[in-house]
Order: structure tokens, then C-alpha cells, then sequence
């Protein structure tokens, strides 16, 4: 069974542009969650796909956009990218929606530099 | 808002002593709790779970506790090794907004 992989793994982009982040999720699993983790920091809760559809969002503007794919797979879209968008970018599969009590299984991140 | 306070220092104990890290929120308590470990530049893997109504969870030489009343969990590693060495968040998952909230993490050196 592969796990959560992520790509790019690591990224530079300048302040304005746009940037799409991808995730691929764990076999079985049809919940994504996005998180961004500045540095020291605890992850922050971005949004929560469900079956291609969003199920949550955190305290974050609208340039901040995903989708999910039918089989399951993510995109984490950017725009006007900021300086303070720096940070590592991390997705999370699950099997079911967080209330169920699943773990979430994350990748190993993107790591996003906004210059 | 929901806040979740675990201790901002970094956590220093040697080899064989039995660390723990504290987990405090604010306000509600969520329907369950959880640890996970993270290692530099990677990502948080999950370690354990605790519902509101238990009050005690263990795995191996991991404890966890969850009070509802002092609105603190408490993670304990026993007979800890350098290979403990990590950041360990708790996260909290309410049911209304149905997100996993994570703390800041605590940073855990166990020296040989």
C-alpha cells in the first residue's frame, strides 16, 4: 500500500504568483486535509476534502483553493502569493471524515519559499 | 476560539527517564485527542488516540491522559532512548466545525 505523496517537494516562488500543490492519498482513503505549518509551529488547518466535495475550512483567505479529484487525489491552489505564505505545506489522508476518529496519515510536505 | 497551549520549551531529559508533555486547551472539550511525532523536515506521524470518555490510553511505552476537568492531556514516554528525539503535537477534534486542531508541539532531546 503507498503512502501520501506530495509534489514538489520543495519550491521558490516571488510575491504575487500562484502556486498549485498536489497530493496524492493513501489507497482507500477519501478525505484530504490541507495544512500549512510555518516554521515552529503547529500545523494550521487549511481545508478538508470529502468525496470531492469541501468539507471544513480553516481561518484562511479565498486565494487559498483546493479540489479533489475522483480518485481521491488533491490540489492546494495559491494566489497572489504573500511572504508570509512561506511555510510547509502538508496533506493528510484519512479513511473517513476526522469525527470518525481516524488518524491522519500526512506526507512529507511541500516546502514553499515566497521571496 | 478554541485554544491548545502545549509547553513552548523545549524538553531536555537523559536516556532511561520517562518524559512528559503537556497538552492544556481552552474552552470546549473536544470529542477526542491525539499525538503524533514529527521528526525535522518531515511530516507528523500518528501515534495515539483518547476519546472524552477514557481516561487513560497506553501503547507499548507511550501513556496518554486525558482529563476533561483540568481540560489537559499528558503524554508520557517511558524508559525513553535518544531515537524518542522529536517534536510531539497533540491535536483536538471538535465535532462542531469537524477539524483536527493542532498545538504548537513541544521539542523532546533525550541525551544518551
Amino acid at each position: 500500500e503507498t503512502g501520501v505523496t506530495q509534489s514538489p517537494t520543495h519550491l521558490i516562488k516571488t510575491r504575487g504568483q500562484q502556486v498549485t500543490l498536489r497530493c496524492s492519498s493513501q489507497s482507500g482513503h477519501n478525505t484530504v486535509s490541507w495544512y500549512q505549518q510555518a516554521l515552529g509551529q503547529g500545523p494550521q488547518f487549511i481545508f478538508q476534502y470529502y468525496r470531492e466535495e469541501e468539507n471544513g475550512r480553516g481561518n484562511f483567505p479565498p486565494r487559498f483553493s483546493g479540489l479533489q479529484f475522483p480518485n481521491y487525489s488533491s490540489e492546494l491552489n495559491v494566489n497572489a502569493l504573500e511572504l508570509d505564505d512561506s511555510a510547509l505545506y502538508l496533506c493528510a489522508s484519512s479513511v473517513d471524515f476526522s469525527g470518525a476518529g481516524g488518524e491522519l496519515f500526512f506526507g512529507e510536505g511541500s516546502r514553499l519559499t515566497v521571496l | 476560539s478554541q485554544k491548545i497551549e502545549q509547553n513552548s520549551e523545549a524538553l531536555n531529559i537523559q536516556e532511561g527517564k520517562t518524559a512528559t508533555l503537556t497538552c492544556n486547551y481552552t474552552n470546549y472539550s473536544p470529542a477526542y485527542l491525539q499525538w503524533y511525532r514529527q521528526d525535522p523536515g518531515r511530516g507528523p506521524v500518528f501515534l495515539l488516540l483518547i476519546r472524552e470518555n477514557e481516561k487513560e490510553k497506553r501503547k507499548e511505552r507511550l501513556k496518554v491522559t486525558f482529563d476533561t476537568t483540568l481540560k489537559q492531556s499528558l503524554f508520557h514516554i517511558t524508559a525513553s532512548q535518544p531515537a524518542d528525539s522529536a517534536t510531539y503535537l497533540c491535536a483536538l477534534f471538535y465535532n462542531q466545525g469537524g477539524k483536527l486542531i493542532f498545538g504548537q508541539g513541544t521539542e523532546l532531546s533525550v541525551k544518551p
